[in-house]
């Protein structure tokens, strides 16, 4: 079992579309949990960090779920910025062991 | 734009030949990265310094060999890869929890 498993992708939706990403990791020790965004051969950018009691950045609410294992990102009103690879990472305890998933692509159309 | 700059941008190098990666942060965090990435492949974690000091090394080949001198700068030593290297190589830095990537560099290995 991958550490870090996300959707497969790639995801095909029109503007203004709600679309959900889902991540699970299998190391229950992990500590911190984000979500960065990679656009085509550009450098992954952090979009958010996600905690327990869920965060919300403008158009992007992000879940964690320890029971399960789980992290959602919401993306609400897609625009066609929007279209990218979404990466779920996860931090072990001490914060230097980072896995990445593998990603999932956005492709947001007029 | 991030903190973080890596040079050179694009390399080409033959299999005998040694080169080095530079990345340097100006964000004053206190660890540095460097992470490869593959076509289709998720990110992998290859070294990490914390404070100047290695505290990861995830089995990478002793054909990669980093150098941290101070905790701005961050090097990456390449000698006799082979065309499976070829991969767009990546630096971070963070304090704490968040990571900033460099733009990265892209390697060609002939």
């Amino acid at each position: 079992r991958k550490e870090v498993e996300q959707d497969p992708g790639p995801f095909n939706v029109p503007e203004g579309a709600t679309v959900a990403f889902n991540c699970t990791y299998s190391n229950s020790a992990s500590q911190s949990f984000f979500w960065y965004r990679q656009d085509c051969r550009k450098e992954p950018k952090l979009l958010m960090s996600v905690y327990s009691s869920g965060n919300e950045d403008g158009r992007f609410t992000a879940q964690l779920n320890r029971a399960s294992q789980y992290i959602s990102l919401l993306i609400r009103d897609s625009k066609l910025s929007d279209s990218a690879t979404y990466l779920c990472v996860v931090n072990s305890v001490g914060g230097f062991k980072t896995i990445f998933g593998a990603g999932t692509r956005l492709f947001v159309k007029a | 734009e991030t903190g973080v700059t890596q040079t050179p941008r694009h390399l080409v190098m033959g299999m005998t030949n040694k080169k080095s990666l530079k990345c340097e942060q100006h964000l004053g965090h206190n660890a540095m990265y460097w992470y490869k990435q593959s076509a289709k492949k998720p990110l992998e974690l290859m070294f990490v310094y914390s404070l100047e000091e290695r505290v990861e090394n995830n089995s990478v080949p002793s054909r990669f060999s980093p150098e941290c001198p101070n905790s701005s700068h961050l090097f990456l030593h390449l000698h006799t890869l082979q065309p499976e290297d070829s991969a767009l190589y990546l630096c971070a830095s963070s304090q704490n929890r968040e990571q900033f990537f460099g733009p990265g560099t892209r390697l060609t290995v002939l």
